[in-house]
C-alpha cells in the first residue's frame, strides 16, 4: 500500500530553523513528484510547491519562494521541507502529497500532516 | 495565477439530500481539476480527478462535472460521513497549482 508518513509535531521559537520529513513507501519513489501544502489554523489549503523525487527539480509557489526549501533523499524515499528562520506566521499544519502527473494529475496520496508551532 | 472560487462557503443540508458544490476558475483549466474532502483532524482525501474521474474506493454517490472554467461536485444522497469541507484544485497552469477556499457541508 502507498503510504506517506510525516514526522511528528514540532515547537520552535521565531528565528529558529526546522526540517520536517515525509517518508514514502509502497511505490517507486523516484517516479513521482511530491507536493507540500500548508493549512493555517482554521483555514484552507495552500499549495507551496513540488519537487521531483528523481532529480530534486523543485518548483515553488511565488508565495513561498525564498521562504522554504524542498529536498529529497532517494536512498531512503524521503522528502523534506525546511525553514532557515521561522516566523510566528509559519504556524500551521504542513502536508506532503504525492502527485501523479501522468495519470490523474492530482494529489492521490497524502501524509497525515505535521503541526508546526512557532511561538516565543 | 489562476484563482479558484468556490460557492457557497457553507451548505446546511439534511441527510439524504442531493447537494451540488460549485467551483469556478478565473481562466480555463480544461479538465485539470480535482476535488478533495477533508474531515476535522484529518488529511485531505482525493475524490475526483480530471474533473469527473472518481478516485479508487470513492462512493458512486460522488460525481464531478464541468470543464473550462465551471465545475461542480454533486453528492447524490448525503450520508452522515459526508459532512466535511470540500476543496477544488486546478493543476493546469504548470507549475502554479491553486486551491479554492473550500465549501463546508454541515448538518441542517
Amino acid at each position: 500500500d502507498v503510504q506517506l508518513v510525516q514526522s511528528r509535531a514540532e515547537v520552535r521559537k521565531p528565528g529558529e530553523s526546522l526540517k520536517i520529513s515525509c517518508k514514502a513507501s509502497g511505490y517507486k519513489f523516484p517516479s513521482y513528484w511530491i507536493a507540500w501544502v500548508r493549512q493555517m489554523p482554521g483555514k484552507g489549503l495552500e499549495w507551496m510547491g513540488i519537487i521531483y523525487a528523481a532529480d530534486s527539480d523543485a518548483r515553488y509557489s511565488p508565495s513561498f519562494q525564498g521562504q522554504v526549501t524542498f529536498s529529497v533523499d532517494k536512498s531512503i524515499s524521503t522528502a523534506y521541507l525546511q525553514w532557515s528562520s521561522l516566523r510566528a506566521s509559519d504556524t500551521a499544519i504542513y502536508y506532503c502529497a504525492r502527485q501523479d502527473i501522468t495519470t490523474t494529475g492530482a494529489f492521490d496520496y497524502w501524509g497525515q500532516g505535521t503541526l508546526v508551532t512557532v511561538s516565543s | 495565477e489562476i484563482v479558484m472560487t468556490q460557492s457557497p462557503a457553507t451548505l446546511s443540508v439534511s441527510p439524504g439530500e442531493r447537494v451540488t458544490l460549485s467551483c469556478r476558475a478565473s481562466q480555463s483549466v480544461s479538465s485539470n481539476l480535482a476535488w478533495y474532502q477533508q474531515k476535522p483532524g484529518q488529511a485531505p482525501r482525493l475524490l475526483i480527478s480530471r474533473a469527473s474521474t472518481r478516485a479508487p474506493d470513492i462512493s458512486a454517490r460522488f460525481s464531478g462535472s464541468g470543464s473550462g472554467t465551471e465545475f461542480a461536485l454533486t453528492i447524490s444522497s448525503l450520508q452522515s460521513e459526508d459532512f466535511a469541507v470540500y476543496f477544488c484544485q486546478q493543476y493546469h497552469e504548470w507549475p502554479l497549482w491553486t486551491f479554492g477556499q473550500g465549501t463546508k457541508v454541515e448538518i441542517k
